[in-house]
């Protein structure tokens, strides 16, 4: 069984980066089969994905991020990370990281993280 | 970037229930449409993918159908644990998009 966890700082500054690591288990980050995503969830709010790394070298980041996002694989450690710079009050939301996998038809999530929440505050 | 549109925003229900979600795309979507349930503090759960297909483990009274632009989920009768907050989700075109969710309550 596949799983996912995350883990970072419990809160971040403004200004500063935030920096987020997803450890997987039960499976390998390896397998140019999956995406590896973050997806973050304002509180109270819906879902924003922010983009995937593949092993096979994929990399998409939503354009409302882009410039201050960048998602890595460390294969030697199963982990992937994402990095947003220059947070302010309104990067506050619970991080996801997740699965991507393709079907003959579409992209889907299908095994999640916990969720971790990184407030921004002074 | 493709808008996803959910209606009813939020729905009371009692066990027993059919209840029905609808999922509208601002533009055609083919069947690239998957569903989510997602309980307080709990990450989102699969349900179906490819606008009708079921997810392993996911009981059958859950199902989804349409393509193009217009989307629904059905559940055929509600139980106890299916009270909770359902997103769609689009995979036809990047950024991958999500609705804004439908909250289910017991009634």
């Amino acid at each position: 069984q596949v799983q996912l966890q995350e883990s970072g700082p419990g809160l971040v500054k403004p200004s500063q980066t935030l920096s987020l690591t997803c450890t997987v288990s039960g499976g390998s980050i390896s397998s140019g089969d999956y995406y590896w995503n973050w997806i973050r969830q304002h509180p109270g709010k819906g879902l924003e994905w922010i983009g995937y790394i593949n092993f096979s070298g994929f990399i998409y980041y939503n354009p409302s991020l882009r410039s201050r996002v960048t998602i890595s694989l460390d294969t030697s450690k199963n982990h992937f990370s994402l990095n947003l710079t220059s947070v302010t009050a309104a990067d506050t939301a619970v991080y996801y990281c997740a699965r991507g996998s393709a079907t003959v038809v579409s992209f889907l999530f299908d095994y999640w993280g916990q969720g971790t929440l990184v407030p921004v505050s002074s | 970037d493709i808008q996803m549109t959910q209606f009813p925003s939020s729905l009371s229900a009692s066990v027993g229930d059919r209840i029905t979600i609808t999922c509208r795309a601002s533009q055609s979507s083919g069947n690239y449409l998957n569903w989510y349930q997602q309980k307080p503090g709990k990450a989102p759960k699969l349900l179906i993918f490819d606008a009708s297909t079921l997810y392993s483990g996911v009981p059958s009274r859950f199902t989804g159908s349409g393509s193009g632009t217009d989307f629904t989920l059905t559940i055929s009768s509600l139980q106890p644990e299916d009270f909770a907050t359902y997103y769609c989700q689009q995979s036809y075109r990047t950024p991958y998009t999500f609705g804004q969710g439908t909250k289910l309550e017991i009634k």
